[in-house]
């Protein structure tokens, strides 16, 4: 099976920063990737899929870049409705593998 | 639009049985693989299983589940389910149906908005 590995787990900043998140899969996935975002209470959301296709409605200083086993989730100037955790997911084989999620937290 | 609407939860006892359900709108069940993920207290998501085939015969489990968990579909009333017998305390957690796109079977694009189970004597 593969595994996701996301870093770091937790991270603080503050608004108008800019965040990366970083997910390692142990093997190829190409670009068959994507990234959630999670508030507490509710579902997981699309932001990215296939690596760096933003999902619609999904604001543009959200933005993801790589392919292989190494990917990267940007958030431009970071807003206060941004603070929630950040999962990533290979959607290339079975069964989906999620990461264990970058919680992104108010400095 | 797209719709998926999650019901059946609660509280059960260690041994005991559940269904859930996944009331489908907007689309046609049997067009998408359809998948469950859990997410147990304060964790992650963890993938469950997942149905596809126009006669819903393509199913797979992960580990921790199969031989207790079966997942399974309605056509005519669009509406997923997930039977879980033999629970366990670490069965505990949200569960969340979730609709696939087309072109990849795996990429859960929509989602449901979670059933809490609870297994606790």
């Amino acid at each position: 099976d593969i595994q996701m590995t996301q870093s770091p787990s937790s991270l603080s900043a503050s608004v108008g920063d800019r965040v990366t998140i970083t997910c390692r899969a142990s093997q190829s996935i190409s670009s068959y990737l994507n990234w959630y975002q999670q508030t507490p209470g509710k579902a997981p959301k699309v932001l990215i899929y296939e690596a760096s296709n933003l999902q619609s409605g999904v604001p543009p200083r959200f933005s993801g870049s790589g392919i292989g086993t190494h990917f990267t989730l940007t958030i431009n100037s970071l807003q206060p409705e941004d603070f929630a955790t950040y999962y990533c997911q290979q959607t290339y084989r079975s069964p989906p593998a999620f990461g264990q999620g970058t919680k992104v937290e108010i400095k | 639009e797209v719709q998926l609407v999650e019901s059946g939860g609660g509280l059960v006892q260690p041994g005991g049985s559940l269904r859930l359900s996944c009331a489908a709108s907007g689309f046609t069940l049997s067009t998408y693989w359809m998948h469950w993920v859990r997410q147990t207290p304060g964790q992650g998501l963890v993938w469950l299983s997942r149905i596809g085939g126009d006669d819903g015969s393509s199913t797979s489990y992960a580990d921790s589940v199969r031989g207790r968990f079966t997942i399974s579909r309605d056509n005519a009333k669009n509406t997923l389910y997930l039977q879980m017998d033999s629970l366990r305390v670490e069965d505990t957690g949200v569960y969340y149906c979730a609709r696939s796109v087309v072109s990849t079977a795996n990429d859960l694009r929509y989602w449901g908005q979670g059933s809490l189970v609870t297994v606790s004597a």
